[in-house]
């Protein structure tokens, strides 16, 4: 089982709608997780992080679930700009810095 | 501009030759990674390093890769004789452990051997 999974994609979601990814990781001693967004041949950029209680940032919310090892990202309201791929961003080891990150799950949202 | 920083942003080489790629962290930041994508690939984690130190190399190929972190000035991460299967784009990203340990990623180096 690889470290990070992450939905296959891609998503072809109409402007308006709302999408969610999901991203399970198999080490159950990390601690820290991310969301970041890439856009085509740019560096990821940090959404968010995703703290056990959940979070939420306008349209989007973040969501960790301890128990079977997997967080979630959901997109309220998608626009056009939401267009790029989502990565999940688990750190790998118990020392803290090493972040594993997931394949990417990639989004269209369509007019 | 206080974000990270990468240069050059694009490099070619020759197989056989040396690539050097460089990376200054964000101001106030003294945690630097390096990382690689391949192209329809994803990021894999190379090196983490803090000032004259490596912490952890475990992704970093055996042979020809070497990274460094001064003292002074930015962090360099090294491919000696390239080969084509190096051609990719290499992030680095810096983080302030302080500050829960988001990291934030440069522009890139996007290296091609011909």
């Amino acid at each position: 089982r690889k470290e990070v999974e992450q939905d296959p994609g891609p998503f072809n979601v109409p402007e308006g709608a709302t999408v969610a990814f999901n991203c399970t990781y198999s080490n159950s001693a990390s601690q820290s997780f991310f969301w970041y967004r890439q856009d085509c041949r740019k560096e990821p950029k940090l959404l968010m992080s995703v703290y056990s209680s959940g979070n939420e940032d306008g349209r989007f919310t973040a969501q960790l679930n301890r128990a079977s090892q997997y967080i979630s990202l959901l997109i309220r309201d998608s626009k056009l700009s939401d267009s790029a791929t989502y990565l999940c961003a688990v750190n790998g080891d118990n020392y803290g810095q090493n972040f594993v990150f997931g394949p990417g799950t990639r989004l269209s949202v369509l007019p | 501009n206080a974000g990270v920083m990468q240069n050059p942003r694009h490099l070619v080489r020759r197989r056989g030759q040396e690539a050097r790629l460089r990376c200054s962290p964000m101001k106030g930041h003294s945690h630097v990674y390096w990382y690689r994508q391949l192209p329809e690939e994803g990021l894999k984690f190379m090196v983490y390093l803090q000032k004259e130190n490596i912490i952890d190399e475990s992704g970093m190929p055996k042979e020809r890769f070497s990274a460094e972190f001064p003292k002074e000035g930015p962090s360099i991460l090294r491919i000696q004789q390239v080969v084509r299967g190096d051609s990719a784009a290499y992030f680095c990203a810096s983080s302030n452990r302080d500050r829960g340990r988001e990291q934030y990623f440069g522009p890139g180096t996007r290296l091609t051997v011909t």
